[in-house]
């Protein structure tokens, strides 16, 4: 057990509709990073956040966006899926200034 | 830009047979390298890491050594085990400044270990 925890565990949705997917980092850890992992892809960054700001960008569509609230927590909002947005989405923590990402159990989307 | 080269798999291996993963990146400056690991219907667990050149990473008999000559961090084992049947990732970070340490992965190695 890694101690980031993710919520839901699969979530299954229709074209054209938003979910929202929840990520709790590791208790002290302040940067929280997303990443998706398809098929054709593979595992690629989207978005970071650290303390509650935005810290780096990848990957990620203009259909998604992110934040990080007081708490640490973080929620990765998918709106207008496609087909194509199916896939395991998973999110990691860090501490401040060290560089090793333990990462939560993902949340598996399938959009129909 | 940032990349890493697993060999490509499936690799099937019969149980107490010697592993290795062959990996190579390309970055700027001085990453830190990693191996991950995805056991199936699983998240990602950090199987273990090394921060500079020459330095060795090792955890539940696995091993790989930074060599920045050759930008490479194998992956080895010398006995493996059913129980190491899984999808292994190589990843490195690079700082691009403040707290930012993204991973690049490889694509992912599946090991199919046999009885």
């Amino acid at each position: 057990d890694s101690g980031v925890t993710q919520t839901p565990k699969h979530l299954i949705t229709a074209t054209g509709q938003r979910v929202t997917l929840r990520c709790s980092p590791r208790s002290g850890d302040l940067s929280v990073y997303w990443y998706q992992q398809s098929l054709d892809q593979g595992l690629q960054f989207l978005i970071q956040y650290y303390n509650g700001e935005e810290r780096a960008k990848g990957n990620i569509l203009e259909r998604f966006s992110a934040q990080q609230f007081p708490d640490l927590h973080s929620e990765l909002n998918l709106s207008s899926l496609e087909l194509g947005d199916s896939a395991l989405y998973f999110c990691a923590s860090s501490a401040g200034q060290k560089e090793t990402q333990y990462f939560g159990p993902g949340t598996r989307l399938l959009v129909l | 830009g940032n990349s890493v080269t697993q060999m490509e798999g499936p690799v099937t291996l019969s149980e107490e047979a010697f592993l290795t993963i062959n990996c190579t990146y390309t970055a700027t400056g001085y990453p830190s390298l990693f191996w991950y690991v995805q056991y199936p219907g699983e998240g990602l667990q950090l199987l273990l890491k090394a921060t500079k050149a020459d330095d060795k990473g090792s955890n539940k008999g696995f091993e790989a050594t930074y060599r920045k000559e050759t930008t490479s961090f194998h992956l080895e084992k010398g006995s493996v085990q059913v129980s190491d049947s899984a999808v292994y990732f190589c990843a490195l970070s690079r700082s691009s400044g403040g707290s930012n340490y993204k991973l690049t992965f490889g694509k992912g190695t599946l090991l199919t270990v046999n009885p």
